[in-house]
């Protein structure tokens, strides 16, 4: 069945340093893959998101591309802040749009 | 416009008792899915209804069952609870079920303590 699989956290960085979460899925056909953020205290809001091959998400400095030859949607920024720290939800939607699967989540810490 | 909304924000039940939790979606959303997390994971997906209608189940057990109204608000109901139950339970609406890139807007959750 289709899965997604995020590297184990927490991950922990100085302010300005750049982010890699690795995320990787296993899916038939084509499906969507999204990246969702979890502030503390807040609910689960979309960060950005890709619903092509090479397709390249982007949001709040953020950026993701959808590899389908290597089966992976890795997220990047270059240059974190503090306000970053939150737990970050790779998630993949299959054909059907009905089903939104998401990795295990990714916390991370921002020192200043 | 509101947000995604849920209640109640936290519950506390015993063994064997039944929940019932509620949804109430953006304005306009049709569809409403359903996600269990626990702490630690990542949201499991439950259920997804659209115009009132089941059209999606993931792999929970008949104790799990749900409904949406005309009004397109939801329930989720679990009975013979289980001390494994304990989660954040999210409600998420989107516009439609027939994209797979439909954006979802996810409410505060609500948080089921089993004792």
């Amino acid at each position: 069945g289709n899965s997604v699989t995020q590297m184990e956290g927490p991950v922990t960085l100085s302010e300005e340093a750049f982010l890699t979460i690795n995320c990787t899925y296993t899916a038939t056909g084509y499906p969507s893959l999204f990246w969702y953020v979890q502030y503390p205290g807040e609910g689960l809001q979309l960060l950005l998101k890709a619903t092509k091959a090479d397709d390249k998400g982007s949001n709040k400095g953020f950026e993701a591309t959808y590899r389908k030859e290597t089966t992976s949607f890795h997220l990047e920024k270059g240059s974190v802040q503090v306000s970053d720290s939150a737990v970050y939800f790779c998630a993949l939607s299959d054909r059907g749009g009905f089903k939104t699967i998401f990795g295990a989540g990714t916390r991370l810490f921002v020192k200043a | 416009d509101a947000g995604v909304t849920q209640s109640p924000t936290h519950l506390i039940k015993t063994r064997g008792q039944h929940v019932t939790l509620r949804c109430s979606p953006i304005s306009g959303h049709k569809s409403v899915s359903w996600y269990q997390q626990v702490l630690g994971q990542g949201p499991q997906f439950i259920f997804q209804y659209y115009e009132k209608e089941e059209r999606g189940r993931g792999n929970f057990p008949d104790r799990f069952s749900a409904r949406q109204f005309p009004n397109y608000s939801s329930e989720l109901n679990v009975n013979a609870l289980l001390l494994g139950d304990s989660a954040l339970y999210l409600c998420a609406s989107s516009l439609n079920r027939q994209e797979r890139s439909n954006e979802q807007f996810f409410g505060p959750g609500t948080r089921l303590t089993v004792l």
